[in-house]
């Protein structure tokens, strides 16, 4: 256990539906990441919350919404999705800024169909 | 079953022999860095860090290396076993500038 909580595990979703990835850590940390992993690609950044305040948004598409209502929760809030957007989406914790380890969840692997 | 300089997307060993993992940085500016382990179906692991004032640190059976003059960064692991089968991939950090960047994944395959 990382002490990152990541759910659901998987997706399965239409173009058209609407779906949230959540996010929750128990490490008492203030900075919480998105990332996006496609197969044989290096992980990327998306968002990045730093005291419930984004930080970075790493030009993400408009369909991929953040939402952090504390330090300990972050959502990713989905719709009208391409099936390109197919892909393990990881959830990060950190201490804080300036960013040090960060501690990932086990990721929501998530399908466009 | 070593490789070494360059960075290979895969790599196969023997259990029981040692294996390394390369990584080229690309920013000069970084500081610290990190490597993690990613088995399937899993979230990546800490393994080992290592901040840019070293040059070698040592955990239990790995070792990072890092090399500032040519922004190469390595993890051996020695007397591999299959649990070290994953995805390793390292991160590089600029601290001042809050920059986190991953490198390309070698996906370690360790044969009994």
């Amino acid at each position: 256990e990382t002490g990152v909580t990541q759910t659901p595990r998987h997706l399965v979703m239409g173009m058209t539906n609407k779906k949230s990835l959540k996010c929750e850590q128990h490490l008492g940390h203030n900075a919480m990441y998105w990332y996006k992993q496609s197969a044989k690609k290096p992980l990327e950044l998306m968002f990045v919350y730093n005291f419930k305040e984004q930080t970075e948004n790493n030009s993400v598409p408009s369909r991929f919404s953040p939402e952090c209502p504390n330090s300990s929760h972050l959502f990713l809030h989905l719709h009208t999705l391409q099936p390109e957007d197919s892909a393990l989406y990881l959830c990060a914790s950190s201490r804080g800024l300036p960013v040090g380890e960060l501690f990932f969840g086990e990721g929501s692997r998530l399908t466009v169909l | 079953g070593e490789s070494v300089g360059l960075h290979l997307p895969t790599l196969s060993v023997q259990e029981g022999d040692n294996s390394i993992i390369n990584c080229a940085y690309s920013n000069s500016a970084s500081d610290y860095f990190i490597w993690y382990k990613q088995e399937s179906g899993k979230g990546p692991q800490f393994i080992i860090d290592i901040r840019s004032n070293m040059d070698k640190r040592q955990g239990q059976r790995v070792t990072v290396l890092l090399n500032k003059t040519v922004k190469h960064l390595s993890l051996q692991i020695a007397a591999t076993q299959p649990g070290d089968s994953a995805v390793y991939f390292c991160a590089e950090i600029e601290t001042s500038g809050s920059r986190l960047t991953f490198g390309e994944g070698t996906q370690l395959t360790v044969n009994p």
